[in-house]
């Protein structure tokens, strides 16, 4: 399973453009990368998930470069709600892996 | 999510003790998991199921057993419970593996082993 590299935390304030960056050197030819959304003490949330080039949906935007070794997480104008930990998934449990990890993820915390 | 639940969502138990831990879902969806949560950590699977019949290790499966009942059901177990289980344990499900298939969380059980 491609291992990932994500900030410990990042800071913003209300009504900016966040952007976090996971990097995954070693990721394979099928691996999907998921980035999950994460309150304390309730499960992860998906936001979105891509093979390559750019996804957005009504959330958020992943961008991915042609040679798929990072991706970065966009989220506009970020609220205080979005305060919250964001991880990168790269892989496809369907692959057979057995170590999908979520890793220690990125604390985001937004301020007023 | 709704439609993930799991029982207890809290418990306190003693070191030794034979624990299980519930998860329902109505999504209809074939594919169930269990993770735990240590503080300030990421999750790490536990075991998943693709279907009634599929039972896999993850990574940390060591002290842990599983029972899918049925598609709606994944119960996990401690046989012996022991401090280092103290965690938040999450059920998620999927509808399958790949592009689009998200997976979806219940709100988790606080585990506890004195």
């Amino acid at each position: 399973l491609a291992k990932t590299t994500q900030p410990i935390s990042m800071d913003s304030y209300e009504g900016q453009e966040v952007n976090i960056t996971c990097s995954h050197n070693n990721i394979a030819t099928n691996d999907y990368i998921t980035w999950y959304q994460q309150f304390p003490s309730q499960g992860p949330r998906f936001i979105i998930q891509g093979y390559k080039t750019k996804v957005t949906n009504e959330v958020a935007s992943l961008f991915i470069p042609a040679d798929r070794k990072s991706s970065t997480l966009s989220l506009p104008r970020v609220s205080l709600s979005d305060t919250a930990v964001y991880y990168c998934l790269v892989g496809d449990i369907g692959s057979g892996y057995s170590t999908l990890t979520f890793g220690k993820g990125t604390m985001l915390l937004v301020s007023p | 999510d709704a439609d993930v639940t799991q029982t207890p969502r809290n418990r306190i138990t003693k070191t030794g003790k034979r624990i299980m831990l519930e998860c329902s879902q109505t999504k209809g969806h074939d594919r169930m998991y269990w993770y735990r949560q240590d503080p300030g950590l990421g999750l790490q699977l536990i075991y998943y199921s693709f279907d009634v019949k599929d039972i896999n290790k993850g990574e940390i499966s060591d002290g842990y057993s599983v029972s899918r009942q049925a598609q709606a059901k994944f119960s996990l177990s401690l046989e012996s419970a022991i401090p280092n289980q103290t965690a938040l344990y999450f059920c998620a499900t999927s509808k399958g593996t790949g592009m689009g298939n998200e997976q979806f969380f219940g709100p988790g059980t606080r585990l506890t082993v004195l």
